[in-house]
């Protein structure tokens, strides 16, 4: 089992809708979850982390995170084609490294 | 804002030269990481540095090492370039709390 494991996709979401990202980990006592966003050829650049249960909101970005089911997801509300990449899940294991999944495509269509 | 540079965009290298890829931050933080990327394998950390002249070996330290004479800069060395050393080599920084912010990033071919 990997230790962040993401669906690599391609998630395919009309322009404006709400895309799903889903990302969940094996170590129970990680403390910290980053979203990542990674345009083709470009590096990885963070939008989002969260440390506590429940929802954190930022924008058309909200992500989730719930400690008991092991999961973290990232919503994309009113998508736009500008929102097409890949989004990188990553984790703060309890022996404070940082894990990347391996990340889901994401493709906006107009 | 947080900057991470890396010396090179684009790097192409024969077989068996050696090779030095550097990152420099603006933001005197402590931690610096090089990763590299492969489709279908993610993020591999490589190599990190806690402190200046300190290092740590990641996931995959084989064929590489790192210099870290000063804060702000953490060099990549690949001692004997080999084609499967062809890859994307990212450099990080991170705050500390963890959340990690890249370099743009150096796409390495080695012939």
């Amino acid at each position: 089992q990997k230790e962040v494991e993401q669906n690599s996709g391609p998630l395919s979401v009309p322009e404006g809708a709400i895309a799903s990202l889903n990302c969940t980990y094996s170590d129970r006592g990680s403390q910290s979850f980053f979203w990542y966003r990674q345009y083709s050829g470009k590096s990885p650049e963070l939008i989002m982390f969260i440390y506590s249960n429940g929802d954190k909101e930022d924008g058309r970005f909200t992500a989730q995170l719930n400690k008991a089911s092991q999961y973290v997801s990232l919503l994309i509300r009113d998508s736009q084609p500008s929102d097409s990449a890949t989004y990188l899940c990553a984790v703060k294991s309890s022996a404070s490294k940082i894990i990347f999944g391996s990340g889901t495509r994401l493709s906006i269509r107009p | 804002d947080v900057k991470v540079t890396q010396s090179s965009r684009y790097l192409v290298k024969r077989t068996g030269e050696k090779v030095f890829l550097e990152c420099v931050q603006d933001m005197d933080h402590e931690n610096m990481f090089w990763y590299r990327q492969d489709p279908g394998l993610g993020l591999r950390l490589i190599y990190f540095s806690y402190d200046v002249k300190m290092k740590e070996k990641g996931d995959i330290p084989e064929g590489y090492s790192v210099s870290r004479e000063k804060k702000e800069r953490f060099s990549l060395i690949l001692e004997s370039a080999s084609t499967n050393q062809t890859s994307m080599y990212l450099c990080a920084t991170t705050t500390g709390y963890y959340e990690q912010y890249f370099g743009p990033g150096t796409r390495l071919t080695v012939t």
